[in-house]
């Protein structure tokens, strides 16, 4: 069962615009959500995460926001950039889980 | 520090052969997940091992196994191999059990079954 899904396998952006990632959940229970990303022959590396009790958080560029009665949650790039090209994950876990679920993923490219 | 490594990086097997892939966190860490990378499938778990327990395992089947070493390296092998084991796989680490915090990814190894 799919837990966490990303329904966008693609996305292409132009640079300096947004760039926006969705991901949705079904479970209730997650209250942990992280976003990866992953280039070409390298594994993923943590870009940045949210927990429940936030419905926001900002590093630099990348925010993430989460829309818990929607079970939804989004990572804004702004400005984009080239080197943002590249698979992004989203995974959520919860309190006392053993494990994290991920989604299928979304590729984002950003044309210069 | 040294990131997560993994080896081979790179290998083709035949059907029916087993295959070994290995894994060495960062130091310290004493958490290793392992992960199926396939198209349109993202990452799927396949177990996690901590202080040499297995804690927890995905819906795979038996031809995968794991275990984990007192230096908390760790293997995982995949017997009788299937065209469908095709994948990446990759192996994580992490200071705490679980979900409790951010997993280090390593580079992946790349089965190839013909």
């Amino acid at each position: 069962d799919q837990q966490v899904k990303q329904n966008s396998p693609s996305l292409s952006v132009q640079e300096g615009r947004i760039s926006i990632l969705n991901c949705d959940y079904t479970n209730s229970m997650f209250d942990y959500f992280l976003w990866y990303k992953k280039y070409p022959a390298e594994g993923p590396t943590f870009l940045i995460s949210i927990s429940s009790i936030k419905d926001k958080n900002e590093d630099g560029r990348f925010t993430v926001f989460l829309n818990k009665s929607a079970k939804h949650l989004s990572l804004h790039i702004v400005p984009s950039q080239p080197g943002d090209s590249a698979v992004y994950f989203c995974a959520a876990s919860a309190s006392g889980f053993n494990k994290f679920y991920f989604g299928s993923g979304t590729k984002l490219n950003v044309k210069p | 520090k040294a990131g997560v490594t993994q080896t081979p990086r790179y290998l083709i097997k035949t059907r029916g052969q087993q295959v070994t892939l290995s894994c060495s966190p960062i130091s310290g860490h004493r958490s290793v997940s392992w992960y199926q990378q396939t198209p349109g499938q993202g990452l799927q778990f396949l177990f996690e091992y901590f202080s040499e327990t297995q804690r927890n395992k995905g819906n795979f089947p038996g031809r995968f196994s794991g275990r984990q070493f007192s230096n908390s390296r760790s293997e995982m092998n995949v017997s009788t191999l299937e065209l469908g084991d095709s994948a990446l796989y990759l192996c994580a680490s992490s200071y705490r059990a679980g979900a409790d915090g951010e997993l280090f990814f390593g580079e992946g190894s790349r089965l190839t079954v013909l």
